[in-house]
């Protein structure tokens, strides 16, 4: 199946910062890619739907100007979280998709301190 | 509110036993139904599918699904789990007109003892 990466897998940051997670498909060109949170013993939560060379959509109830997505390649997607706070804290997965099935990536831990 | 549910949180079984998972979902019309598994450590993976035709839907690794449409169900089964099944185990649903958009169930933890 196709290779979804993330990069980094793991960031620990300060509140207040921001921090950028890339999502990149490694053996196919993806329209679009997916970004979602998943917390502690639940389920995987979509939050926005990134498109290549337009706007992202967010899903309802997702600040867009905190979670910030730029997809400015087919295989390329990035997700800045501005201004973080310990309650953003959360592991955020990353997906791509083609005609047929979505690829997930292996995720990001990212922990605000 | 449209969901998707997944009433077994947490299962413990022996090897050879057998598995079933309950899927449900809320959403009206059309829909495609997939389950993927979540090994310790690694990413989400695909084990079945299923956009139309025969409702029992056979995947990898011995794995199967029924989709019966009244029930709004789409349960997993394994006739006989083996310690390397021990894993989460995700249902998710998209709608026909919006494939790529999926909707996730809470999971379920399935931990199988030698």
């Amino acid at each position: 199946g196709a290779v979804v990466s993330q990069h980094p897998s793991r960031v620990i940051c300060k509140s207040g910062t921001s921090v950028k997670i890339e999502c990149r498909s490694l053996d196919f060109q993806a329209t679009t890619m997916f970004w979602y949170r998943q917390f502690p013993k639940q389920s995987l939560m979509l939050m926005a739907t990134s498109n290549e060379g337009s706007k992202a959509t967010y899903e309802q109830g997702v600040e867009k100007d905190k979670f910030l997505i730029n997809h400015a390649s087919l295989t390329l997607s990035t997700l800045t979280v501005t201004s973080a706070h310990p309650e953003d804290s959360s592991f955020y997965i990353c997906s791509a998709s083609d005609p047929l099935e979505q690829y997930f990536g292996p995720g990001t831990r990212l922990t605000v301190t | 509110a449209q969901s998707v549910s997944q009433h077994n949180h947490h299962v413990i079984l022996s090897e050879a036993a057998s598995l079933e998972l309950g899927c449900n979902y809320s959403y009206g019309g059309t829909v495609n139904l997939f389950w993927y598994v979540q090994y310790p450590g690694q990413h989400l993976q695909l084990l079945l599918k299923y956009f139309s035709g025969d409702p029992l839907v056979k995947g990898i690794k011995g794995f199967e699904a029924e989709f019966i449409k009244s029930k709004f169900s789409f349960n997993l089964r394994k006739p006989s789990v083996q310690w390397s099944d021990t894993a989460e185990y995700f249902c998710a649903v998209s709608r026909v007109y919006n494939f790529n958009k999926f909707y996730f169930g809470s999971g379920t933890k399935l931990n199988v003892k030698p």
